[in-house]
C-alpha cells in the first residue's frame, strides 16, 4: 500500500516552460487535492476533486490545471512557468470516516524551482 | 487574521524538555489535524481530533471545542523530533478534504 506518491521530488524550470506534476493515490480515495507550501505561509489550496471527471479551484489556482480522468491519478499541470510558482507542492487524499471526519494523506512533495 | 492560528511560531528545547504546541481556530469545524514535516521531507498525520485527547507514545492532542483550541504536547522531547508541526482544520460543512491551515511551528530540540 503506497499511499499518495508524488513524482518528481525536485525540479528546477525556466520561466515560460511547462510540466506537470504526476500524484498517484491506491487507496480509492475520492477526494484529492494539491496545495503549495511557501516560506511563512500554511499550505494554501490550488485545485481539488470530490471524484473522477470533478474538479474546482481552491484558493490560489491561477496558473494551474488540473484533470482527474480516474480516481488513482491528479496530475497538476502549470502551462506557462513563474519565478512566482517556485514552492514546494504537496498532494492529498482524503476520506471520511465513520465518524463523519476527514482523515487526510500527503505525498512527500515536490520542490519546484522555476529560474 | 488568519482562521488558524499556532504559538509559538518557533521553538528550541533541551533534549528531555516537555513541550506544548497551540492551535486556535475561528470556524466551526468537523476535525483537526495535527501534522508533522521534517525538514525537506512530506507531511505525516500524527493526529485527528474531533473531541477530548488522543496519545500516541510521547504525543498528546488534546482539544477543546467549546473554545476552539488545541495543544499538542511532546514528553521527554529527544533530537528526532524536530520537525515543523502544522495545525490544520477542517471547517464544518466544507468540502471534503479541504483544510485550513496553521503556518506550523518549527521545534528544534537540542541534545
Amino acid at each position: 500500500n503506497a499511499g499518495v506518491t508524488q513524482t518528481p521530488k525536485f525540479q528546477v524550470l525556466k520561466t515560460g516552460q511547462s510540466m506537470t506534476l504526476q500524484c498517484a493515490q491506491d487507496m480509492n480515495h475520492e477526494y484529492m487535492s494539491w496545495y503549495r507550501q511557501d516560506p511563512g505561509m500554511g499550505l494554501r489550496l490550488i485545485h481539488y476533486s470530490v471524484g473522477a471527471g470533478i474538479t474546482d479551484q481552491g484558493e490560489v489556482p491561477n496558473g494551474y490545471n488540473v484533470s482527474r480522468s480516474t480516481t488513482e491519478d491528479f496530475p497538476l499541470r502549470l502551462l506557462s512557468a513563474a519565478p512566482s510558482q517556485t514552492s514546494v507542492y504537496f498532494c492529498a487524499s482524503s476520506r471520511r470516516t465513520g465518524t463523519g471526519n476527514t482523515e487526510a494523506f500527503f505525498g512527500q512533495g515536490t520542490r519546484l524551482t522555476v529560474v | 487574521k488568519n482562521e488558524v492560528e499556532q504559538s509559538p511560531q518557533n521553538l528550541t528545547a533541551q533534549e528531555g524538555e516537555f513541550i506544548t504546541i497551540n492551535c486556535s481556530y475561528s470556524v466551526g469545524i468537523s476535525a483537526l489535524h495535527w501534522l508533522q514535516q521534517h525538514p525537506g521531507g512530506g507531511i505525516v498525520s500524527l493526529f485527528m481530533l474531533s473531541s477530548g485527547k488522543k496519545k500516541h507514545g510521547r504525543l498528546i492532542a488534546t482539544i477543546n471545542i467549546q473554545e476552539k483550541h488545541s495543544s499538542l504536547h511532546i514528553t521527554a522531547s529527544h533530537p528526532r523530533d524536530s520537525a515543523v508541526y502544522i495545525c490544520a482544520v477542517a471547517p464544518y460543512g466544507g468540502s471534503q478534504g479541504n483544510l485550513i491551515f496553521g503556518k506550523g511551528t518549527k521545534l528544534s530540540v537540542k541534545p
